[in-house]
């Protein structure tokens, strides 16, 4: 019963630098989030994806592609950190795209 | 615009003290009202979905309501085991499908 794993938890770039965030779930869900949390801010969708083989931009995609591997994965990278990306990652997943999402436990990224 | 609020920001009880969260919205074309709970360096829990106005959920001592503008999130007799960050999401209509926007949460702390 994993549900939604996210990794790394934990991880501080460079600017400039680049990496990817990984993200699968076991739950058979057709459709996959990625957001960010900002104190203070609600969850913002970056990217998701209704279905496998699709994916659209969401509230604030600048700087971030997405990658939908197959119905588990959902990747996201960060091809040139900013310090302004600096935040808490959370990729989801939900049956469709009008129901219940679940969550992972989050990537914490610091760009220095 | 679409906007989620949610008020208080914080909110300090004794255990036992009942009290009440909002989230309040102006969307156009709801589809659904979810709240999730969160706790310190964990992704959101989902707690319930409302989709029409007048419908209410409970669970343990919470109890969420639904209205046409907001909805309320119950807290009866609560415990520390209460203290999280409670989150609402709207989901609304939109130009070729629908999005969910988040509110900013609630900071519930309950004293033994």
């Amino acid at each position: 019963n994993a549900g939604v794993t996210q990794t790394p938890k934990f991880q501080v770039l460079k600017t400039g630098q680049s990496m990817t965030l990984q993200c699968a779930q076991d739950m058979n869900h057709n459709s996959m989030y990625w957001y960010r949390q900002d104190p203070g801010m609600g969850l913002r969708l970056i990217y998701y994806s209704a279905s496998e083989g699709t994916t659209d931009k969401g509230e604030v995609p600048n700087g971030y592609n997405v990658s939908r591997l197959n119905k588990r994965e959902f990747s996201l990278r960060l091809e040139s950190a900013a310090p302004s990306q600096t935040s808490v990652y959370f990729c989801a997943s939900s049956r469709q795209g009008n129901t219940e999402a679940f969550f992972g436990q989050g990537t914490r990224l610091t760009v220095v | 615009e679409d906007q989620v609020t949610q008020s208080p920001e914080a909110l300090r009880l004794q255990e036992g003290e009942s009290s009440s969260l909002n989230c309040s919205y102006t969307v156009s074309g709801l589809r659904g009202l979810f709240w999730y709970r969160q706790d310190p360096g964990k992704g959101p829990e989902f707690l319930f979905t409302l989709y029409s106005a007048g419908e209410e959920k409970e669970k343990e001592r919470l109890k969420a309501t639904l209205t046409k503008k907001e909805s309320f999130l119950h807290i009866t007799a609560p415990k520390p085991e209460d203290s999280a960050t409670y989150l609402c999401a709207v989901q609304a209509l939109y130009t070729g499908g629908f999005k969910t926007i988040f509110g900013a949460g609630t900071r519930l702390f309950v004293k033994a």
